[in-house]
């Protein structure tokens, strides 16, 4: 089965440094991975995916990914972060059913 | 411009009394899910239809049922909510086929509360 894991429940960081949040991944055969983020009590939103090419994935509000097959990673990252992008942030990876598995999600904090 | 919605925004049933929460796309998607999340968890899968056909997660409870109509409706019934069933319920879409195509379209979902 495909799954995802991410380590960190919380990131805190302060508004213009570098915002990181980890995911690594396990499955079998080409792995389809997303990032998803929520805000408060608010549905999921796509912020970008890895189906294949290039191991650098951009996405929406300026943050990018990278895939890393030898460290079975696609960690999430953003030059800058703003106070605007703390929320709950989502790893998942798709089955062959179409079907998305979540990771237990890492809140971001970003304050000013 | 919302391609998949969801009504009510907030739903409040009393202890066994069943509800249903809807799902609607503009989208013209293949594949409806519903997922349950508690409390900032991660979304939990808990069926899903291709087309007409509907494909049960193995550890659903029977207490949870789904219909889906035609192509743009998709409605989540629970027969007789307990305590444990209060979270959000979100629906989301997609239309597997194509790199481009991969990926779900999420609902704001249903917050469900039981008194």
């Amino acid at each position: 089965a495909q799954s995802v894991a991410q380590p960190e429940d919380q990131v805190n960081v302060a508004e213009g440094n570098p915002l990181t949040v980890k995911c690594t991944y396990s499955v079998s055969g080409n792995p389809y991975l997303f990032w998803y983020v929520q805000y408060p009590n608010r549905g999921l939103q796509f912020l970008l995916k890895y189906i294949t090419g290039d191991n650098l994935v951009k996405g929406s509000y300026g943050f990018e990914a990278e895939f890393n097959k030898s460290q079975t990673s696609f960690h999430l990252k953003k030059p800058s972060a703003l106070v605007s992008d703390s929320a709950l942030y989502f790893c998942a990876v798709r089955d062959d059913d179409y079907k998305l598995s979540f990771g237990a999600g890492t809140t971001v904090t970003v304050r000013a | 411009d919302a391609m998949v919605i969801q009504n009510p925004r907030y739903q409040v049933t009393q202890f066994g009394k069943p509800v249903t929460l809807s799902c609607s796309q503009t989208l013209n998607h293949n594949v409806m899910y519903w997922y349950q999340q508690k409390s900032s968890q991660a979304p939990k899968l808990l069926f899903h239809y291709y087309d007409k056909d509907f494909n049960n997660e193995a550890d659903t409870p029977d207490n949870f049922q789904s219909r889906r109509p035609n192509t743009s409706f998709c409605f989540l019934d629970i027969r007789s909510p307990g305590l444990g069933d209060a979270a959000m319920y979100l629906c989301a879409t997609s239309s597997p086929g194509g790199v481009a195509n991969e990926k779900l379209f999420f609902g704001s979902g249903t917050q469900l509360s039981v008194l």
